[in-house]
């Protein structure tokens, strides 16, 4: 089955300044790729995913690239705000419409320091 | 629009007692559901998911059983805890691939309930 790496696992970053964080994933059939985002105490809410046929995806200061070659995705925020600290989580999974889709990452915990 | 609802919020129960966590969706027709644990450091780890009324897969072995009696009410019980059932646990909803013709029918998002938090000592 799937299996997704994701690192660090916790990051620490000046408030202005950008965060990445990295995925790896192992199954080559894999092709759709979300991120979500964990605020305490909430249940995860997807923020962007890339599908495999895109390398590079944007929304406003969130972007998600995508290696299919190396099978490794990256989330990057710029700007970084307070609001922003919480638990990032990436996943991947072969969109067929089967019901078991997602394998998430063991999950990164960004705090943004003001 | 769709809710999802899932309670109780927190609950902290005695090992050997038995548990009962519910989820019910709002908004939709024939959801997937899924429940999912969080266990720090460990990501999140799919339990158990259902493509409709009775229908109930199972993704690992352990002490929980899963059942949907309704169409958008989804549960999770145990009929004895152990210490290593705590933990954060997480109900989700999608929609059913080929299902229902709306800008979700394609993404596969998953939309996840506030999750409920079980302490066993």
């Amino acid at each position: 089955g799937e299996n997704v790496e994701q690192h660090p696992s916790t990051l620490s970053v000046q408030e202005g300044d950008s965060a990445v964080i990295k995925c790896t994933y192992s199954d080559s059939a894999s092709n759709y790729f979300p991120w979500y985002k964990q605020e305490l105490g909430k249940g995860p809410q997807l923020i962007i995913d890339i599908r495999s046929n895109v390398g590079e995806k944007k929304d406003q200061r969130i972007a998600v690239t995508l290696n299919k070659t190396a099978k490794h995705f990256s989330l990057h925020i710029t700007e970084t705000q307070p609001e922003d600290s919480a638990v990032y989580f990436c996943a991947a999974a072969i969109h067929s419409g089967s019901a078991r889709q997602l394998t998430f990452g063991s999950g990164t915990q960004l705090t943004v320091l003001p | 629009s769709q809710t999802i609802h899932q309670w109780p919020a927190t609950l902290v129960q005695p090992v050997g007692s038995p548990l009962s966590l519910e989820c019910t969706v709002e908004g939709t027709s024939n959801p997937n559901l899924y429940w999912y644990r969080q266990a720090a450091g460990r990501g999140l780890q799919l339990l158990f998911y259902s493509v409709g009324i009775g229908q109930i897969s199972s993704e690992v072995p352990q002490n929980l059983s899963a059942s949907r009696p309704q169409d958008r009410q989804f549960i999770l019980s145990s009929k004895k805890l152990l210490l290593s059932d705590s933990g954060f646990y997480l109900c989700a909803w999608s929609v059913q691939i080929g299902g229902l013709a709306t800008k979700f029918a394609n993404t596969g998002e998953l939309f996840f309930g506030e999750g409920s938090r079980l302490t066993v000592l």
